[in-house]
């Protein structure tokens, strides 16, 4: 059963840091791409970061580039997320979603989420 | 940047078929892939590549993509289809998500 789980949010204080991880299990890691992607309180998706099999490829939104770090051990079949001078508006439920490497595949597996909440 | 534009919500009775819509600058020339998030759960794709359906998802849920707009359908829908619904594409190298369609079933 592939399963995504994510960890490491919390409350923390505008202009702090957070490190999220996803622990992956039931299917071969390096062969999947990977993607975060948060929601906001009451909000629509919004995709924030991708990165390749091997980790040599990453994008980011416009939103957190410069703040926030992607990386993956697929030694440990893991994802993580290092964010850096969080800002309220970084309020949201943070989602690890794992995508084929064929074009036009969508996101078909999440995570159950971990909220990240900004606020001093 | 890229945008893609959907309707907020959408209604439908019961057995009837429900249609949301996803417009962008020639979406036509992108794949586009739909998901249906119901309230305290995660997303769940129900469209990928414009049309197909993974695996486990009803047959009465089908997509087209031409032109600016994809189109997500529900043919036959149930109570448990009310949900939102986001549409999303591949732009060069970002992923843009519609704003979502709340689905409700009257």
């Amino acid at each position: 059963e592939v399963q995504l789980v994510e960890s490491g949010g919390g409350l923390v204080q505008p202009g702090g840091s957070l490190r999220l991880s996803c622990a992956a299990s039931g299917f071969t890691f390096n062969n999947y791409e990977m993607n975060w992607v948060r929601q906001a309180p009451g909000k629509g998706l919004e995709w924030i970061s991708y990165i390749s099999t091997s980790g040599s490829i990453i994008y980011y939104a416009d939103s957190v580039k410069g703040r926030f770090t992607i990386s993956r051990d697929n030694a440990k079949n893991s994802l993580y997320l290092q964010m850096n001078s969080l800002r309220a508006e970084d309020t949201a439920v943070y989602y690890c979603a794992r995508k084929a490497t064929s074009a036009g595949f969508g996101f078909d597996y999440w995570g159950e989420g971990t909220l990240v909440t900004v606020s001093s | 940047s890229y945008e893609l534009t959907q309707p907020p919500s959408v209604s439908v009775s019961p057995r009837q078929t429900a249609t949301i819509t996803c417009s962008g600058d020639k979406l036509g020339d992108k794949y586009a892939c739909w998901y249906q998030q119901k309230p305290g759960q995660s997303p769940v794709l129900v469209i990928y590549q414009d049309n197909r359906r993974p695996s486990g998802i009803p047959e009465r849920f089908s997509g087209s993509n031409s032109g600016n707009t994809a189109t997500l359908t529900i043919s036959g829908t149930q109570a448990m289809d009310e949900a939102d619904y986001y549409c999303q594409a591949w732009d060069s190298s970002t992923v843009v998500f519609g704003g979502g369609t709340k689905l409700t079933v009257l």
